[in-house]
């Protein structure tokens, strides 16, 4: 069965520092998302992208964060200058068919900023 | 903005009784959708409902959407220790654009 990957599944890294979180989408899915989660709380909706493009982000999806497609695969999550507050959980989603229909989510990378 | 609350926040049954969550949005759904996050693990879809008043199941499972379609209640019928993790729902905002995830129940079942 075809499934969302993500790599890595924990990233340690220092206030301050860049990170790149990558995922795989399902190979025909055209929708990607991300969402991160902080520990014993709920999934947040970060941002979500399609037809290489953001299609819409929240609140949280500030100027240090951006996403990218840079192949035919690859679906990344950079944070240019990580906080604190920036440890959590970051899952990777997709879906076929738009955002009120099924989704996908990978096994997450767990981003611990020290 | 809109929000979706789930009561209870946590639950710890014995195996064999039965589960309720229930969920509320502020906002009327086009849909609902219901994931399921083992310890440790990822949401995984479990169902979608789409009609006012439509209720399906899944096996041990009872999905109903209200007929307002602001809320929507998941059953668990003998609950088995398979069932442990958090149950959320999830709707899309109005604008069609983002999933807002309920804020969860997470359910213990003892043997």
């Amino acid at each position: 069965e075809p499934e969302v990957t993500q790599t890595p599944s924990h990233q340690v890294t220092q206030m301050g520092q860049e990170v790149i979180l990558r995922c795989v989408p399902i190979s025909n899915h055209l929708y990607f998302y991300w969402y991160r989660q902080i520990l014993g709380q709920k999934v947040e909706f970060l941002v979500s992208f399609y037809n290489n493009e953001i299609s819409e982000k929240s609140e949280i999806f500030d100027d240090q964060f951006s996403v990218e497609r840079p192949d035919g695969s690859n679906f990344t999550l950079k944070i240019r200058s990580t906080k604190l507050e920036d440890s959590a959980m970051y899952f990777c989603a997709s879906s076929s068919r738009g955002q009120s229909y099924e989704q996908y989510f990978g096994p997450g990378t767990r981003l611990t900023v020290t | 903005g809109q929000q979706v609350m789930q009561i209870p926040q946590y639950q710890h049954v014995q195996e064999g009784e039965d589960f309720t969550t229930y969920c509320n949005s502020s906002t009327t759904l086009s849909n609902i959708q219901w994931y399921k996050q083992r310890p440790g693990g990822h949401p995984v879809f479990l169902i979608q409902l789409v009609k006012s008043g439509e209720v399906k199941k899944q096996k041990r499972l009872t999905f109903q959407f209200g007929e307002a379609k602001k809320n929507s209640s998941l059953h668990i019928t003998a609950t088995q220790t398979t069932d442990v993790g958090t149950y959320f729902c999830a709707g899309p905002n109005t604008g069609f654009q983002k999933l807002v995830f309920g804020t969860g129940t997470r359910l213990l079942v003892s043997p």
